[in-house]
């Protein structure tokens, strides 16, 4: 069975410092889906970014970059020059060719003015 | 495109009662809808998977006598909780497939709805 890993619970930072949230994840397909999900208080899951197993470019978007490493099974993801703004939960995710998708414990993300 | 619906956002009820909650593809055809409950600081965890006109398959300690859910279409799936109970209050998320090639790029990905938060009194 997948299993998603995020190992930090919390995480505070004050506003324009770059933040990295660390994804670990454990799969025995081959073919693979890769999610990032931004949850504010208001609940509603945000999609931010799906990478597929065969595609390891890293990607940038704004102030958003994701790392995908296959070779350590991790798929990290950072934000630069964090606003208040960007505080919210942030979910890794992994779905398997079956669209069984199994979230990470998330991650809370304060960033300070 | 690719939007999903919930209904309601927000529901109290006392203990004892049922409480209905929709979920609808607004724009497109789902093969599978998927029901998530999330606890308070807690992650999201797929209680069960439903396909149109078939019984749904609940995760392991799910119990689907309490959690009803019924995919009367292709863009309408329901969870009623019957006889709810205060250890029931969440916020629960539902979300669905789209038939293939509908959203360009985003095969077999799950659209997911706002949410439903649920208090038992």
């Amino acid at each position: 069975a997948q299993k998603v890993t995020q190992a930090q619970t919390e995480i505070s930072v004050v506003e324009k410092e770059d933040v990295t949230l660390d994804c670990v994840y454990e799969t025995r397909d081959t073919t693979y889906y890769l999610f990032w999900y931004k949850q504010p208080p208001s609940g509603e899951l945000v999609f931010l970014i799906r990478r597929n197993s065969f595609d390891e470019q890293n990607e940038i978007s704004g102030r958003y970059s994701w790392n995908f490493q296959k070779s350590t099974s991790s798929f990290n993801f950072t934000i630069t020059a964090s606003q208040v703004v960007d505080s919210a939960v942030y979910f890794c995710a992994l779905s398997e060719t079956n669209n069984d998708m199994r979230f990470g414990a998330g991650t809370r993300l304060t960033v300070k003015p | 495109g690719a939007v999903v619906s919930q209904h309601p956002s927000r529901v109290i009820c006392k203990s004892g009662t049922s409480v209905k909650i929709e979920c609808r593809s607004l724009d497109f055809q789902a093969t599978t809808m998927f029901w998530y409950r999330q606890f308070p600081k807690k992650s999201l965890m797929l209680m069960a998977t439903s396909n149109e006109g078939s019984k749904a398959t609940y995760e392991q300690g799910v119990e689907k006598d309490k959690f009803l859910i019924n995919h009367a279409s292709l863009t309408l799936s329901t969870l009623t909780v019957t006889s709810a109970h205060p250890e029931d209050s969440s916020f629960y998320i539902c979300s669905a497939t789209p038939y293939p090639s509908v959203t360009s790029g985003r095969d077999n990905e799950q659209f997911f709805g706002p949410g439903t938060r649920l208090t038992v009194l």
